[in-house]
């Protein structure tokens, strides 16, 4: 069982947006501005979507977004096309003890 | 351009040790940390540890501590994870990446590209 939860599955059409929600604690998402994303193809490796809750890396496209409220963080990604399709991860730090936590992933499906 | 270049895959038997090394290139290493990261077959991701590139210290995951060291060698620009007393449970793909800062909470913005480590009798 992971420490973030996030949706097993997401879809939507072309077009379309989408939001992936990441619930955690106070003692990870909520207390620390430190929320990431990663979109993950199949057999590649993980590529960084957003960093500290909304921030954008270069070379990513502005239809990737983050927020957070509370102890949950949300990824929207808008204006879907199908090379979105992937797996999506959330990751938080978590303080001294647990230092940092994923979510289970969530599979995004382009319809 | 940075890039993580990861040594090739491994098998092992339970209850060997596996090193897997990550070279580095493209900017200067002691700035920045390196976190590893593993995937079991159809799961999801699991951080293992980070290592500061710059002075050595480390932060390891609760359910690894005693088992896994992570290491640098600057004068070579690589980071070493290695894993002893390898279960079944251990078989994944394991990756190196590096942090956007030299701190542990910090994302991941450059990945190698992964080493499958196979534990199997």
């Amino acid at each position: 069982q992971s420490a973030l939860t996030q949706p097993a599955s997401v879809s939507g059409s072309p077009g379309q947006s989408i939001t992936i929600s990441c619930t955690g604690t106070s003692s990870d998402v909520g207390s620390y501005n430190l929320v990431s994303w990663y979109q993950q193809h199949p057999g590649k490796a993980p590529k960084l979507m957003i960093y500290e809750v909304s921030k954008r890396p270069s070379g990513v496209s502005n239809r990737f977004s983050g927020s957070k409220s509370g102890n949950t963080a949300s990824l929207t990604i808008s204006g879907l096309q199908a090379e979105d399709e992937a797996d999506y991860y959330c990751c938080s730090y978590a303080g001294s003890s647990s230092h940092v936590v994923f979510g289970g992933g969530t599979k995004l499906t382009v319809l | 351009q940075v890039q993580l270049v990861q040594s090739g895959a491994e098998v092992k038997k339970p209850g060997a040790s596996v090193k897997v090394s990550c070279k580095a290139s493209g900017y200067t290493f002691t700035s920045y940390g390196i976190s590893w990261v593993r995937q079991a077959p159809g799961q999801g991701l699991e951080w293992m540890g980070w290592i500061s590139a710059y002075n050595g210290n480390t932060n390891y995951a609760q359910k690894l501590q005693g088992r896994v060291t992570m290491t640098t060698d600057t004068s070579t620009s690589t980071a070493y994870m290695e894993l002893r007393s390898l279960r079944s449970d251990d078989t994944a793909v394991y990756y190196c990446a590096r942090s956007l800062s030299d701190i542990v909470g910090s994302s991941w913005d450059s990945w190698g590209q992964g080493t499958l480590v196979t534990v199997s009798s």
